[in-house]
C-alpha cells in the first residue's frame, strides 16, 4: 500500500513549456486534490475531483488544467508554463465518508525558469 | 468555511507540552476544526479534528471551547521530532483552506 505517489519529484521548466503531473493514489478513494504551496505560505487548492470523471476549481486554478479519468489517478497539466507558477505541488486524497482526512503526497517540486 | 488566526510562531522545551492557540470566531455550528502539520518540506499530516467536544487520539488533545470560537491542540510531551508547521482549519464542504498555521519549534 503505497498511499499516495507524485510523479515527478522534481521537474525545470522553460516558459511556455508544457508538462502534467501525475497523482496515483491505491486508497480506492473517492476524492482527489491538488494544491501548491509557495515559499512562505500555506497551501492553496488548485482544482479537486469528487469522483472518477469529474472535476472541480479550486482557490488559484488559472493556468492549470486537470483530468481524472481513472478514479486512482489525478492528473494536473500546464499548458504554457509561467514563472509564476514555480511552486511546490501536493496532492491529495481523500475517502468518500463526512468529513474524512485527506492524505497528502510527498509533493513535485517545479521550477519554472 | 470560516478563516482561522495562529500565531505565526511558538517555541517549546522538548519534554513539555506544547499548547497550540486557534481562533475561529465565525465557525458556525456545522462546521468541524482540524489539524495538520507539515514537517520540513513534507506532505501535510492529519492530526485531529473535533465538533464541539475535546478529542484526544495517539498524537494529541483538541480543546474546543464551549462558544465554539477557539480551540487549542495540546502536545502533552513534544519532542525534536514534533517541530512542524501547523495549520488549524475549519471545515464544513470536502475542501480543506489552509492558512499560514503556526511554526513551532521544539528545542532540547
Amino acid at each position: 500500500n503505497a498511499g499516495v505517489t507524485q510523479t515527478p519529484k522534481f521537474r525545470v521548466l522553460k516558459t511556455g513549456q508544457s508538462m502534467t503531473l501525475l497523482c496515483a493514489q491505491d486508497m480506492n478513494h473517492e476524492y482527489m486534490y491538488w494544491y501548491r504551496q509557495d515559499p512562505g505560505m500555506g497551501l492553496r487548492l488548485i482544482h479537486y475531483s469528487v469522483g472518477e470523471g469529474t472535476t472541480a476549481k479550486g482557490e488559484v486554478p488559472d493556468g492549470y488544467n486537470v483530468s481524472r479519468l481513472k478514479k486512482q489517478n489525478f492528473l494536473l497539466g500546464l499548458e504554457s508554463a509561467a514563472p509564476s507558477q514555480t511552486s511546490v505541488y501536493f496532492c491529495a486524497s481523500m475517502p468518500d465518508r463526512p468529513l474524512g482526512e485527506q492524505y497528502f503526497g510527498p509533493g513535485t517540486r517545479l521550477t519554472v525558469t | 468555511d470560516a478563516k482561522t488566526t495562529q500565531p505565526p510562531s511558538m517555541d517549546c522545551a522538548e519534554g513539555r507540552a506544547a499548547n497550540l492557540p486557534c481562533n475561529h470566531s465565525t465557525i458556525s455550528g456545522n462546521e468541524y476544526v482540524y489539524w495538520y502539520r507539515q514537517i520540513h518540506s513534507q506532505g501535510p499530516q492529519y492530526i485531529i479534528h473535533g465538533l464541539k467536544n475535546n478529542e484526544t487520539n495517539e498524537m494529541a488533545s483538541l480543546i474546543i471551547t464551549e462558544d465554539r470560537k477557539s480551540s487549542t491542540l495540546i502536545l502533552p510531551h513534544a519532542t525534536l521530532r514534533d517541530t512542524a508547521v501547523y495549520y488549524c482549519i475549519v471545515r464544513y464542504t470536502d475542501k480543506l483552506i489552509f492558512g499560514t498555521g503556526t511554526r513551532l519549534q521544539v528545542f532540547p
